[in-house]
């Protein structure tokens, strides 16, 4: 069983709607990020979450540490949100390793 | 533009030979990792390093060697390559490892 759990794994949502994407961890972290990955393969960090809530825009990343969940959410979802979300954990003790879920592919239909 | 700069972007190698995929990064940044990806399985940790001359082993780091002579370079290097290393290659930096994670492009590796 993979550590880092995603879902959903595949999300088609209409332009405008808002999003909400899961991360469940079976391991203690000291931080949990988020990624995103471009049709064409380029990964870009977008937040990185020891606690609480961080909003950036239209997206808004939560984490609670005791449930062991963190979400993303992207509000008044646009076409070019359409891309590759990855959660990635940072076990605790590692060294700063990432633990990769396999990450959600959202389509926004215009 | 400074950033993570990945060579070769595509690479196609014969099982058994060898080969480096190329790391730079100029924001002198002391961590650097690579990185794996696979359909299905998401990105897996091969090597990382927290500072020139020191490296550490990932998830998945049976056939790949890693050095760091220099903060701004982290090679990846295949000593024998097999059809199971056919991947896409990541290269990604930090200034500590904690946060402001840049990637590189991405490397496309056939072995046939």
């Amino acid at each position: 069983k993979n550590e880092v759990e995603q879902s959903p794994q595949n999300l088609t949502a209409q332009e405008g709607e808002f999003i909400t994407i899961n991360c469940s961890y079976s391991v203690g972290i000291s931080a949990l990020h988020w990624l995103q990955q471009h049709p064409g393969g380029g990964i870009v960090s977008l937040f990185m979450l020891s606690s609480g809530k961080k909003k950036h825009g239209r997206l808004i990343a939560t984490i609670n540490i005791q449930e062991k969940h963190s979400s993303l959410h992207i509000t008044a979802s646009h076409p070019r949100d359409s891309a590759v979300y990855i959660c990635a954990a940072v076990k605790s003790n590692t060294g700063n390793q990432f633990y990769f879920g396999t990450g959600t592919s959202l389509t926004v239909i215009p | 533009n400074a950033g993570v700069t990945q060579t070769p972007k595509f690479q196609v190698l014969k099982t058994g030979q060898s080969m480096t995929l190329q790391c730079a990064q100029d924001m002198n940044h002391e961590y650097m990792s690579w990185y794996r990806q696979d359909p299905g399985m998401g990105l897996r940790l091969i090597h990382y390093s927290v500072g020139a001359g020191i490296t550490d082993q990932g998830e998945v780091p049976n056939g790949y060697n890693v050095s760091r002579s220099t903060t701004e370079d982290f090679p990846l290097r295949l000593l024998s390559a097999a059809p199971s290393q056919t991947s896409v290659y990541f290269c990604a930096s930090s200034p500590t490892g904690n946060y402001g994670y840049t990637f590189g492009s991405g490397t496309r590796l056939t072995v046939v």
